[in-house]
């Protein structure tokens, strides 16, 4: 089976960086993926990590330890509109790989 | 389209309703996941296609449960006899690889159902 852990809730301060961990355990590993997803809005793809090591794409970045079961996502000069829940989801290998498995997601807050 | 669309938005029903939840994804897309998620939890799995043929039912929570994808393209999920602990919102994604293996799903913006 599969289990995957992340905040609850976060707050930070606009311009500033926060860091937004995720800890699975799984059966199987296929790839780990960030979504944005604001209020009564669908999740937006963010990044994609398969493989041990950083992976950036402008003001966002996400990490990822196979070995520990680890991943992170940083987001960088952190804007109002970045207040959205953060989606840790991670797709297992073997029979039924096609689906994600999600976390509960992290409510992040940007405040002035 | 631009996205995976989804109609409707919102649906109320009343318990021991039936409804029938649309999903249209992105043009071309092979694959289509539907996925439940309950207020303030992640998305579930609920089930997969690969064209019209559905390959993993294994989340769907009860026989209330029925999706087709008849043609390959728009997909159906239908909930019989609705009860209360089927309120959600019912995402619908999609992918361009076949196997599903490798590639991003797209979300679409979900449809909110209420049971009364």
């Amino acid at each position: 089976g599969q289990n995957i852990d992340q905040p609850t809730e976060m707050t930070a301060t606009e311009g500033a960086i926060v860091q937004i961990n995720c800890t699975y355990q799984t059966s199987g590993f296929n790839g780990l993926f960030w979504y944005q997803q604001h209020a009564g809005e669908a999740p937006t793809f963010l990044s994609y990590n398969v493989l041990d090591g950083l992976e950036e794409k402008g003001r966002f970045s996400s990490f990822l330890s196979r070995s520990k079961g680890y991943s992170y996502l940083l987001l960088k000069e952190l804007q109002m509109k970045d207040s959205a829940s953060y989606l840790c989801a991670v797709r297992s290998s073997g029979a039924g790989s096609y689906q994600l498995t999600f976390g509960k997601g992290t409510k992040l807050s940007v405040i002035p | 389209g631009a996205g995976v669309s989804q109609s409707p938005r919102y649906k109320v029903a009343k318990r021991g309703q039936d409804v029938a939840l649309r999903c249209d994804p992105i043009s071309g897309h092979v694959s289509l996941f539907w996925y439940q998620q309950a207020l303030g939890q992640g998305p579930e799995f609920l089930t997969y296609f690969q064209n019209e043929a559905q390959l993993d039912k294994s989340g769907l929570p009860s026989d209330r449960f029925f999706a087709e994808r008849p043609e390959g393209s728009v997909s159906t999920l239908k909930i019989q006899r609705t009860q209360q602990e089927d309120s959600a919102v019912y995402l619908c994604a999609s992918s361009s690889d076949t196997s599903a293996r490798t590639d991003t799903q797209y979300f679409g913006p979900g449809t909110r159902l209420t049971v009364l």
